[in-house]
């Protein structure tokens, strides 16, 4: 089933603006994790970051935890439009069941 | 060199006819899997694969088979293609397997269209 939930659906912004995108989660987590997918091509691992840790900075991105919340975000700064692609976050479940659940992608598009 | 390669890239064909993917990493990685994603973008994982030995296997048709000569190829077999197999399918690796959180590279995906 479905665990993590992007928010938006889509996002369109121009170069050199910032993009936020959201992930909602339902049980409790070891870590998440972010991927890129460009058109027509294999995901791409990001970042992760596990349960116990707030805030991660790699380049561009930034991913923030909040596991009160049940929420990820990823930021990404000054965007580019090689930027443009879906963007997935995936759980790894904290109980028995240690599966990645993904949730159905953010698709950016950063126009020029 | 390619991490994770997956062949064929694109693969139509009838319904009833039996199809197979081919995949190979040369991470050195322990653990490797399938995925499918649907139209709709959701990857759902249908096997996984550490060491050769078979750790997930979620509610697939039988028509669907994996095989692991050694832990650096794990290919997918299906049998009698229906229309709803009709997806993009993932080969992905791992260096300690999902147990250890690791992150996946994926392959570049087959593109399966049943006709």
């Amino acid at each position: 089933s479905q665990q993590g939930e992007e928010d938006p659906q889509a996002l369109s912004i121009q170069e050199g603006e910032n993009a936020t995108m959201n992930c909602s989660y339902k049980t409790s987590i070891n870590n998440l994790q972010w991927y890129r997918q460009n058109s027509g091509r294999g995901l791409v691992h990001l970042i992760l970051i596990r349960s116990n840790e707030r805030e991660k900075h790699s380049g561009r991105l930034r991913v923030t935890l909040d596991t009160s919340k049940k929420s990820s975000s990823l930021l990404i700064t000054a965007s580019r439009a090689a930027d443009t692609a879906s963007y997935f976050c995936a759980t790894l479940r904290g109980d028995s069941n240690y599966q990645l659940i993904w949730g159905a992608g953010t698709k950016l598009i950063i126009k020029p | 060199d390619t991490a994770v390669s997956q062949t064929p890239k694109y693969l139509v064909t009838q319904m009833g006819n039996d199809k197979s993917i081919k995949c190979e990493q040369n991470l050195g990685h322990d653990t490797m899997y399938w995925y499918k994603q649907d139209s709709k973008k959701f990857l759902k994982i249908m096997f996984s694969y550490n060491n050769k030995e078979l750790i997930i296997n979620e509610t697939v048709p039988n028509r669907f088979s994996p095989k692991s000569p050694d832990k650096a190829h794990l290919n997918l077999h299906i049998n009698s293609l229906e229309l709803g197999d009709s997806a993009v399918y993932f080969c992905a690796s791992s260096q300690d397997g999902i147990l250890g959180g690791e992150k996946l590279f994926f392959g570049s995906g087959t593109q399966l269209s049943v006709l």
